[in-house]
């Protein structure tokens, strides 16, 4: 079965501290691999979107990496800000759309 | 441009009831995506549309329905809403179904009681 598994679960940090969020796979074949950010209330907003062939793309303040041999991404957050409070979510695909996994979120509190 | 709107924002239904959750897209994407959100749980795919006329069962279809009458509009019906349908439900659409982007909506909290 496909899973997706994110860590940290949560996670408070001070406000223009970095932090670095983790996403494990077993998604096979894999296709693409995505972070996407979701606010309290809000649907989610993609990041990143990432391929077999790269291991890293980054959005401004967020840098997002990929091993697809040890099936793994990061993303990390620099110099945080009280807005990048909020669930992100990676989601891996294994080819199709109907054929998402999505991981549950690391929610992230960004305190002054 | 809107992107994605969905409506109600929140309903609080009787268990038993019919409910249409309602969903529309201006950017004339051919995907359409539904999918519920629980608690400690990611994002579930109830069904799906790669095109106009055309619907597809995602990972959690049963007590569900949808039409894709038009590429702009695709509502979800639920046909006697139970308790465990509870859940915020998100529209997404993504301009093909291949490996694209999804752009999700606002989502509707629905409460069955």
């Amino acid at each position: 079965k496909n899973q997706v598994e994110q860590s940290p679960q949560s996670l408070i940090i001070l406000e223009g501290k970095n932090c670095t969020l983790q996403c494990n796979y077993t998604v096979s074949p894999f296709s693409n691999l995505r972070w996407y950010k979701q606010d309290t209330g809000r649907g989610p907003v993609s990041l990143t979107i990432m391929t077999f062939s790269e291991n890293t793309k980054s959005n401004g303040r967020y840098t997002a990496t990929l091993d697809a041999d040890t099936k793994q991404s990061s993303l990390h957050i620099t110099a945080s800000q009280l807005s990048d409070s909020a669930s992100y979510i990676c989601v891996v695909s294994d080819g199709g759309y109907q054929k998402v996994t999505f991981g549950i979120g690391t929610k992230l509190q960004v305190i002054p | 441009i809107a992107g994605i709107t969905q409506a109600p924002t929140s309903q609080i239904l009787a268990a038993g009831r019919r409910m249409t959750l309602r969903c529309t897209q201006d950017m004339r994407h051919n995907a359409m995506y539904w999918y519920r959100q629980d608690l400690g749980l990611g994002l579930r795919l109830i069904h799906y549309s790669n095109t106009a006329g055309t619907t597809g069962k995602g990972e959690v279809p049963d007590g569900y329905s949808v039409s894709r009458a038009n590429t702009d509009d695709f509502p979800l019906t639920l046909a006697s809403a139970v308790p465990s349908q509870t859940s915020v439900y998100f529209c997404a659409s993504s301009y093909t179904a291949g490996d694209y982007e999804q752009y999700f909506g606002p989502g509707t909290r629905l409460t069955v009681t």
